[in-house]
């Protein structure tokens, strides 16, 4: 029973580069969530989604970040044109169908980019 | 979103019994209490949750004041793998339900 898988676990990308984080849900699980945390700050929510859908991009940047659930295969946040102050530790979680249970959502192991 | 709030840090010694509290004093009727707790280079991870009545489970149990505007996580016997920061949390499910993390509650353990 596996849980969030991340991959890349480390990533390192010069600047104006793009990069590419990818996020399989837990088996079962219909929603993802994106996180960012800076170094030495909390973790801070970017977007959730569904399959195909975005459900609230709130937490996402206006310019260079984009997030997708594709019908299949994993989530997908992508950076484009990395700065250095895109450097952080991105984490992707996952939960079954919303509603009034209370589901618990599942983290993974983290991204984390480092801009050169 | 409704606040969470909770002390910066707290130290407790190794066998010994952990209470961390979290005030939630605008909680609505739809938000669940979740804990979360965070070690070192790696992601959230999952503790306990819970609506209105004392939740346990194998990791900690979760005490929840009668009128939900106050709730306590328990540790009942610290270890040194239990250093990590504590995240109280509100979650409405009705809403986005998303997970809004505030700064926690970091946890040193001695031996």
């Amino acid at each position: 029973n596996a849980g969030v898988m991340q991959n890349p676990r480390h990533l390192v990308r010069r600047r104006g580069q793009e990069a590419r984080l990818r996020c399989s849900p837990m088996k079962g699980h219909s929603h993802v969530y994106w996180y960012r945390q800076l170094p030495e700050e909390g973790l801070k929510f970017m977007v959730y989604l569904q399959k195909e859908n975005i459900i609230d991009e709130s937490g996402m940047p206006k310019e260079r970040f984009s997030a997708e659930f594709p019908k299949e295969g994993p989530s997908i946040l992508r950076i484009q044109q990395v700065v250095r102050g895109d450097s952080a530790a991105y984490f992707c979680a996952s939960s079954q169908s919303t509603g009034n249970s209370g589901n618990t959502i599942y983290f993974g192991e983290g991204s984390w980019l480092t801009v050169v | 979103d409704a606040k969470t709030t909770q002390p910066n840090s707290m130290e407790s010694n190794e066998e010994e019994p952990v209470h961390l509290p979290c005030n939630h004093s605008t909680i609505s009727g739809t938000d669940y209490i979740h804990w979360y707790r965070q070690l070192p280079s790696q992601g959230p991870e999952y503790v306990i949750h819970g609506l209105t009545s004392n939740v346990n489970n194998r990791m900690a149990s979760l005490a929840i004041a009668e009128d939900r505007k106050s709730s306590t996580l328990i540790l009942h016997r610290a270890t040194l793998r239990d250093a990590a920061v504590y995240y109280c949390i509100l979650r409405d499910v009705q809403d986005t339900d998303k997970l809004i993390f505030g700064t926690g509650t970091r946890l040193q353990v001695f031996p």
